[in-house]
């Protein structure tokens, strides 16, 4: 099925740096949103985005939601090690109960 | 805020035996739920959407004969591996979209191990 291009991959980062990790896609959605996924658990949702060109925060976590509709960043500032974990954009386009569109991951490892 | 149980959150079975997986919305009425398998250092693989009343869509190359989904009531689905094999070995994580919201709950996950 269809899936977000996210990069990158993985980051290996010093404990204090900025982070920061963008999906794209070919086709337009309605809803951006990102999760964090820890090892053994589910994805728990960190932001959501519904407008294009919206930058919506959530404590050192900000998220905007290209004006194209396209694309999605996310930006960790001041990173901490409980930062670490596999971090996942998602979309989906509104229309009924239709799944989320997953990206492939960032994979974050915080140096302290 | 929304919450999705999911159970059990670890298995271990023998080849051959079938396991039943648990979701339930405990808050909230899910019409629908979706059932994500997911290896390991990979992102979510959508295996089939689950409709409260009537039958699931399975992704392609999802087994409907395998993964038995029953979502008989509007607060529960349950995913059954039937005849598990070792390489049914992994993640499976359920997830609903609360009504009204945009937002998408994912249970905790269900690590099952097949031996």
């Amino acid at each position: 099925g269809q899936q977000l291009n996210q990069s990158p991959q993985s980051m290996f980062i010093q404990e204090g740096e900025d982070v920061s990790m963008n999906c794209t896609s070919s086709s337009i959605f309605n809803t951006w949103l990102w999760y964090k996924q820890e090892p053994g658990e589910g994805p728990v949702l960190l932001i959501a985005l519904y407008k294009a060109g919206e930058l919506t925060s959530n404590g050192r976590l900000t998220a905007q939601f290209g004006i194209t509709r396209k694309d999605s960043f996310l930006n960790i500032s001041a990173s901490i090690p409980s930062d670490v974990g596999i971090y996942f954009c998602a979309g989906y386009r509104n229309s009924g109960n239709t799944p989320l569109v997953f990206g492939k991951g960032t994979r974050l490892s915080v140096i302290a | 805020g929304a919450v999705v149980s999911q159970h059990p959150s670890r298995v271990i079975c023998k080849s051959g035996t079938s396991v039943k997986i648990e979701c339930r919305s405990l808050d909230f009425q899910a019409t629908t739920m979706f059932w994500y398998r997911q290896f390991p250092k990979k992102s979510l693989m959508l295996m089939a959407t689950s409709n409260e009343g009537s039958k699931a869509t399975y992704e392609q190359g999802v087994e409907k004969d395998k993964f038995l989904i029953n979502h008989a009531s509007l607060t529960l689905s349950t995913l059954t591996v039937t005849s598990a094999h070792p390489e049914d070995s992994s993640f499976y994580i359920c997830s609903a979209r609360v009504a009204g919201d945009y937002g998408y709950t994912f249970g905790s996950g269900t690590r099952l191990t097949v031996v």
